[in-house]
């Protein structure tokens, strides 16, 4: 199956800081990709929808201007979470959509661990 | 918002046994998919089932959809320890590719 590739895998960083995470996928375009969040023992819940050329769309709850997303190619979503905080703790999860399919097939990439101290 | 409730949150058995998973959900769908997601990892597509069919087979999984009853269930057959993992289902309202996913299953097979 397709590849989708996430760096960094974790990522511990100070209170304040900004962190970015890059999603690609590695031998398919996807004009959309999307970005999930997951705590602990929970399930994963959409925070956007990355566009390419295009803004992101972002969910009901979701700050656009604390996860800053940018999906400058057809290979490559990148998420920004701006002065982070220890609640933004969690496991990012981005996800790409094969721009062929016509059954939303999408393919995981792996996930970054941030943690925020 | 979630979509998906998934039941049971937490499942135990003996290798060689069977596993149900069952999920519902609230709105029309386009689709629901099965996702695997071992800790700490991403997620594993295990299967696609369309809003028109209502039994879907991959290998040792079978899946079936109730459109009527808004609810679909996974099942392993002849489980192995390597089956440990949470499992998620997941629907498509529309051909925009979101995802809404439920709460999932925690699946412990013990050897």
């Amino acid at each position: 199956g397709a590849v989708v590739s996430q760096h960094p895998s974790w990522v511990i960083c100070k209170s304040g800081t900004s962190v970015k995470i890059e999603c690609r996928s590695l031998d398919f375009q996807a004009t959309t990709m999307f970005w999930y969040r997951q705590f602990p023992k929970q399930s994963l819940m959409l925070m956007a929808t990355s566009n390419e050329g295009s803004k992101a769309t972002y969910e009901q709850g979701v700050e656009k201007d604390k996860f800053l997303i940018n999906h400058a190619s057809l290979t490559l979503s990148t998420l920004t979470v701006t002065s982070a905080h220890p609640e933004d703790s969690s496991f990012y999860i981005c996800s790409a959509r094969v721009t062929s399919s016509s059954y939303n097939e999408q393919f995981f990439g792996p996930g970054t661990r941030l943690t925020v101290l | 918002s979630q979509q998906g409730e998934e039941d049971p949150q937490a499942l135990s058995i003996q290798e060689g046994e069977n596993a149900t998973m069952n999920c519902s959900y609230k709105t029309s769908i386009n689709n629901l998919q099965w996702y695997r997601q071992n800790s700490g990892r991403g997620l594993v597509h295990l299967i696609l089932i369309r809003s028109n069919e209502r039994e879907k087979h991959s290998g040792r999984l079978r899946v079936t959809l109730d459109t009527s009853k808004k609810s679909s269930s996974l099942l392993i057959t002849a489980s192995r320890a390597a089956d440990t993992a949470s499992y998620f289902c997941a629907t498509a309202t529309s051909n925009t590719g979101k995802l809404i996913f439920g709460q999932g299953t925690t699946l412990q097979v013990k050897p």
